[in-house]
């Protein structure tokens, strides 16, 4: 069964203070991995797509990488700003695209 | 944003009640997709569809419905409403990157929050 799994729950940092988010996965052939930040009340948005072990992309502060088993949001010197829930995705080879989301990572910097 | 908008964005229903959620896209995106968000549950897809009239089950579908009688404009209906259904529900559409790659990424309109009492 595919199944994405998010660590820590929750995180809480200090302004400047670089860390990680995990996303463990099984997945039977790994068309992508998908990360996504949801700001309250509204819609997850788009942040990376990581298709092959090896890969990584780079956005602002973050920088997302990724192995056959698990990925990692890489946060360096976070502001405030960069609060909020951060949603891991996987999708498996087929038809429809269908994609399944880990509960997310609720990250908090403090100034 | 990709263009996807939802309607209503908040509604208050009461149970047993049949209630309709649109949501409209305005770049002809073939797949369109239906998830809810609960706490503890992450996103979790309803319905999907990969073209006009054509539709497929997702993982928690049981007590709803879709339909796509056009491209742009993807239902999800709720034939009796429960209490269990009360939740945030996400539309989602995905562009294709490359014909034949595989490669998307599905983008998400901004949410309809239902409450069943």
């Amino acid at each position: 069964e595919d199944q994405v799994t998010q660590s820590p729950e929750a995180l809480r940092l200090q302004e400047g203070e670089s860390s990680s988010l995990n996303c463990s996965y099984t997945v039977s052939g790994l068309r992508g991995l998908f990360w996504y930040r949801q700001d309250p009340g509204k819609g997850p948005e788009f942040l990376f797509t990581l298709y092959s072990a090896g890969e990584e992309k780079e956005k602002e502060r973050l920088k997302a990488t990724l192995t056959k088993k698990e990925s990692f949001l890489h946060i360096t010197a976070p502001k405030p700003e960069d609060s909020a829930t951060y949603l891991c995705a996987v999708q498996a080879g087929g038809g429809g695209f269908k994609t399944i989301f880990g509960a997310g990572t609720r990250l908090f910097v403090k100034a | 944003d990709a263009g996807i908008t939802q309607s209503p964005r908040h509604k208050v229903t009461e149970t047993g009640t049949p209630v309709t959620l649109r949501c409209h896209q305005t770049e002809n995106h073939r797949y369109m997709y239906w998830y809810r968000q609960d706490p503890g549950h992450g996103l979790r897809l309803i319905h999907y569809s990969y073209g006009v009239k054509d539709t497929d089950k997702g993982e928690v579908s049981d007590g709803y419905s879709v339909s796509r009688s056009k491209t742009e404009d993807f239902l999800l209906t709720l034939e009796s409403a429960t209490s269990s259904q009360t939740s945030v529900y996400f539309c989602a559409i995905s562009v294709v990157r490359g014909q034949g790659s595989g490669r998307n990424e599905q983008f998400f309109g901004p949410g309809t929050r239902l409450t069943v009492l």
